[in-house]
């Protein structure tokens, strides 16, 4: 069964400092590895795909990269406004149903 | 741009009613699904469906049910609500090969 963990559960950041979120898996052959951003309120919004151990993708002060067991969501001098919960999730080689993390909680001060 | 519309974004209901959560996507995709999003929980899966009247249980499936008339409208219906069914309800449709979901905005359902 796959499973995914996410820490930490909740981040207080202040605006400009840098962190890291991981996720940390086990899956029966990865087919990707998703990171989701999710408002309050809202649904879930797609960020990234990594598919092998080595990739990297960044967007503004996002970036994100992989291992064999786990990803890192990587924040650089963060703003009040990525504040949100930040939810990873695996693909396996199955079909395309997604296993969910419990998300990591990140608010950031100005 | 790919959507994913869910009727309703808030609902209260009282307990023992039959609830109907609607969801419509524009991409003639094959594959819908319902997640209840709960705090500490995450996101579980209740029901899949992987073509027009095809269907399959979640990991949560007890107390729901699904209908799939029409590839674009999937259906969350609560056969007699309860308390415990108060949560987040979240609809997703897969974007392609290696892109995750496209999820709906989500129904927050109160059952009183």
């Amino acid at each position: 069964e796959d499973q995914v963990t996410q820490s930490p559960e909740a981040l207080r950041l202040q605006e400009g400092e840098s962190s890291s979120l991981n996720c940390s898996y086990t899956v029966s052959g990865l087919r990707g590895l998703f990171w989701y951003r999710q408002d309050p309120g809202k649904g879930p919004e797609f960020l990234f795909t990594l598919y092998s151990a080595g990739e990297e993708k960044e967007k503004e002060r996002l970036k994100a990269t992989l291992t064999k067991k786990e990803s890192f969501l990587h924040i650089t001098a963060p703003k009040p406004e990525d504040s949100a919960t930040y939810l990873c999730a695996v693909n396996n080689n199955a079909g395309n149903m997604l296993t969910f993390g419990g998300g990591t909680r990140l608010m950031v001060k100005p | 741009d790919v959507k994913v519309t869910q009727s309703s974004r808030y609902l209260v209901k009282r307990t023992g009613e039959k609830v109907f959560l609607e969801c419509v996507q524009d991409m003639d995709h094959e594959n819908m699904f319902w997640y209840r999003q709960d705090p500490g929980l995450g996101l579980r899966l209740i029901y899949f469906s992987y073509d027009v009247k095809m269907k399959e249980k979640g990991d949560i499936p007890e107390g729901y049910s699904v209908s799939r008339e029409k590839k674009e409208r999937f259906s969350l219906i609560l056969e007699s609500a309860s308390t415990n069914q108060t949560s987040m309800y979240l609809c997703a449709v897969p974007l392609g090969y290696g892109y995750g979901y496209t999820f709906g905005s989500g129904t927050r359902l109160t059952v009183v």
